[in-house]
């Protein structure tokens, strides 16, 4: 079954420490994406892709890193610059070229504070 | 303020209700409508998608777009209880790759 599947699917985190989202997708979409949602503020985008080698900073990219090594993965690291970082953290690929190209996407990563 | 405006509910209804879920939005830009739903503890997925104004129809769902109002509604006839999760609405500006979405609407359809 083709799809998108992150993991883990719960993750804690310590004060000052980095930790890594995995993304792995096998749609064989060109582009990725990374959201964080918190309650009552929908989705924002943290980071996208469209490209092997090639991403862009979204809206809310502070204390977060990306890389894109594979078209399939696309792992975000929380970074101990990021001082809010509980959320729940969704990942998202599409087709890129004219028209609309619908994002899908994974069941989410749970990050909390210990 | 927000560029995309959604009640957060919680909307409850009875099943077999028609449903009716909105978005307001200030961007004129935004071309496309995408409506995503997204039950507890998982990633959202798309329901359906419209282009500029007018109405689309699949199966229960309809989606319904008024550019002139900056008005966005999705319709759910015959309600089910598995209809039960968050409606978010997400427009998007042509040639722009990023989604921009609402809060979301949580529906509770009451057996």
């Amino acid at each position: 079954d083709g799809g998108i599947t992150q993991s883990p699917k719960y993750l804690f985190r310590k004060e000052g420490q980095n930790v890594t989202l995995s993304c792995e997708q096998n749609l064989n979409h060109d582009a990725m994406y990374w959201y964080r949602q918190d309650p009552g503020q929908g989705l924002r985008l943290i980071y996208y892709s469209q490209i092997v080698n090639d991403f862009q900073k979204g809206d809310i990219a502070e204390g977060y890193s990306v890389s894109r090594e594979k078209k399939e993965s696309f792992p975000l690291t929380v970074t101990s610059a990021q001082k809010n970082p509980t959320a729940f953290y969704l990942c998202a690929s599409s087709t890129t070229g004219q028209g609309n190209q619908p994002q899908h996407f994974g069941d989410g990563t749970r990050l909390s504070i210990l | 303020q927000k560029e995309v405006e959604q009640d957060p509910g919680p909307l409850s209804v009875p099943e077999g209700a028609i449903v009716s879920l909105n978005c307001t939005y200030s961007n004129s830009a935004f071309q496309y409508f995408m409506w995503y739903r997204q039950y507890s503890r998982k990633g959202p997925e798309l329901l359906m998608y419209t282009y500029s104004s007018g109405n689309k129809e699949d199966g229960r769902f309809t989606a319904q777009v008024d550019k002139s109002s900056k008005y966005i509604s999705l319709f759910i006839r015959d309600s089910q209880p598995s209809d039960s999760a968050t409606y978010l609405c997400a427009p998007r500006i042509t040639g722009r790759r990023a989604l921009t979405f609402g809060s979301g609407t949580r529906l509770q359809v009451q057996p």
